[in-house]
């Protein structure tokens, strides 16, 4: 059973505008969440992270947004940029060291 | 600086052979992970190590699937024999100790198993 799921297999969005990227956790042990990005025939590479005593965490262009009595967490991206689509995996460390992965949501920005 | 790396990048082979997927971690890492990428379960972790210790493979999906470290900068998966629902796309990555820093992906290795 998935500790971690991205429910939305893909989202279209176009240029300019918010991508909301939503991730929901079964474990409530999880104290740490991050996300990270893949390009095709490239591995995925980190993006932002959370800590479960934060709701909220930016880096530029890019928020992550925690909610534990819902155990969901999204990214937003504003603006959206072609360059930003991509693969994108939301995972949390279980015992510390063996980060569990989302399936993943393919997010495709038009322009 | 060389990342993360992995051989073969694309791998076609017929049911029943044997298959072998290498990888290189960045040098200086002591931990090394071996996932599996599929459509419906996303990235799952098959199998990691600390200083060529394995330390965890109860993702490994069956007996057919071994996975080895010899030395810190070499891990092999090895699948024998290969079954059509092993086909994926397997990524090995690393990070500089067990507990803490960022996990580098390689670019994956592609099977397919026909």
């Amino acid at each position: 059973d998935q500790q971690v799921k991205q429910n939305s297999p893909s989202l279209s969005v176009q240029e300019g505008r918010i991508s909301i990227l939503n991730c929901d956790y079964t474990n409530s042990m999880f104290d740490y969440f991050l996300w990270y990005k893949k390009y095709p025939a490239e591995g995925p590479t980190f993006l932002i992270s959370i800590s479960s005593i934060k709701d909220k965490n930016e880096d530029g262009r890019f928020t992550v947004f925690l909610n534990k009595s819902a155990k969901h967490l999204s990214l937003h991206i504003v603006p959206s940029q072609p360059g930003d689509s991509a693969v994108y995996f939301c995972a949390a460390p279980e015992y510390g060291n063996k980060l569990v992965f989302g399936a993943g949501t393919i997010l495709r920005v038009k322009s | 600086d060389a990342g993360v790396i992995q051989s073969p990048r694309h791998e076609v082979t017929e049911m029943g052979q044997e298959v072998t997927l290498r990888c290189k971690p960045i040098s200086g890492h002591n931990s090394l992970f071996w996932y599996r990428q599929t459509m419906m379960r996303g990235l799952e972790l098959l199998i990691y190590f600390n200083n060529n210790v394995p330390i965890d493979d109860s993702g490994m999906p069956e007996d057919r699937f071994s996975a080895k470290m010899p030395n810190a900068s070499f891990s092999t998966l090895k699948i024998q024999p290969s079954e059509p629902r092993d086909s994926a796309v397997y990524f090995c990555a690393s990070r500089r100790d067990l507990y803490t820093g960022e996990l580098f992906f390689g670019e994956g290795s592609r099977l397919t198993v026909l």
